[in-house]
């Protein structure tokens, strides 16, 4: 099994439009959790960081449940610029070694 | 601040040839140091990563290898390339958290990648 799974998509939503994906890990020892955004042949950079409590910045909402072990991105009002594949990381107090899934791709439409 | 260099950006290789990618991180000591590989349509692997100079794990077998020679230099090798190591190859640094309850807060900082095609 992997150590962390995400439906790759792709999202094919409008501009306006609400989105979320969500991320699955495996090992129930995880302890710090990431969105990343990749654009098209680009690094992966940092989107955010997502706290037990959940968390919010501007118009997108990380949210975690261990419980079911995922954790969750929403994009509210979505920007053609949000384009992007999405992809969640996963650590495990190892080294600051992180796991990664395999992203979700988002398109937004005009 | 901190910033990470990597290159070059793209790479054609012959099946068979050397390989030497370097990364390299300022305004930073100490830090942790990864190379993660992706191929295309595919999620990031963790191939090496480093803890300190000389310190090296290796995350799966395979044709590559990597050194670490000083602090902030970070280097993947490959003796002879194969068809299968095509695939987009990014350097990661994050800082090195000595406390477990700072452990595992910081995200990666990746460098903008080489994009390897063996040929």
């Amino acid at each position: 099994r992997k150590e962390v799974e995400q439906d790759p998509g792709p999202f094919n939503v409008p501009e306006g439009a609400t989105v979320a994906f969500n991320c699955t890990y495996s090992n129930s020892a995880s302890q710090s959790f990431f969105w990343y955004r990749q654009d098209c042949r680009k690094e992966p950079k940092l989107l955010m960081s997502v706290y037990s409590s959940g968390n919010e910045d501007g118009r997108f909402t990380a949210q975690l449940n261990r419980a079911s072990q995922y954790i969750s991105l929403l994009i509210r009002d979505s920007k053609l610029s949000d384009s992007a594949t999405y992809l969640c990381a996963v650590n495990r107090y190892n080294f600051n070694k992180f796991y990664f899934g395999s992203g979700t791709k988002l398109n937004v439409k005009p | 601040s901190q910033t990470i260099h990597q290159w070059p950006a793209t790479l054609v290789q012959p099946v068979g040839s050397p390989l030497s990618l370097e990364c390299t991180v300022e305004g930073t000591s100490n830090p942790n140091l990864y190379w993660y590989r992706q191929a295309a349509g595919r999620g990031l692997q963790l191939l090496f990563y480093s803890v300190g100079i000389g310190q090296i794990s290796s995350e799966v077998p395979q044709n590559l290898s990597a050194s670490r020679p000083q602090d902030r230099q970070f280097i993947l090798s490959s003796k002879k390339l194969l068809l299968s190591d095509s695939g987009f190859y990014l350097c990661a640094w994050s800082p090195l958290t000595g406390g477990r309850t700072t452990y595992g807060v910081y995200g990666y900082t990746f460098g903008s990648g080489t994009r390897l095609t063996v040929v």
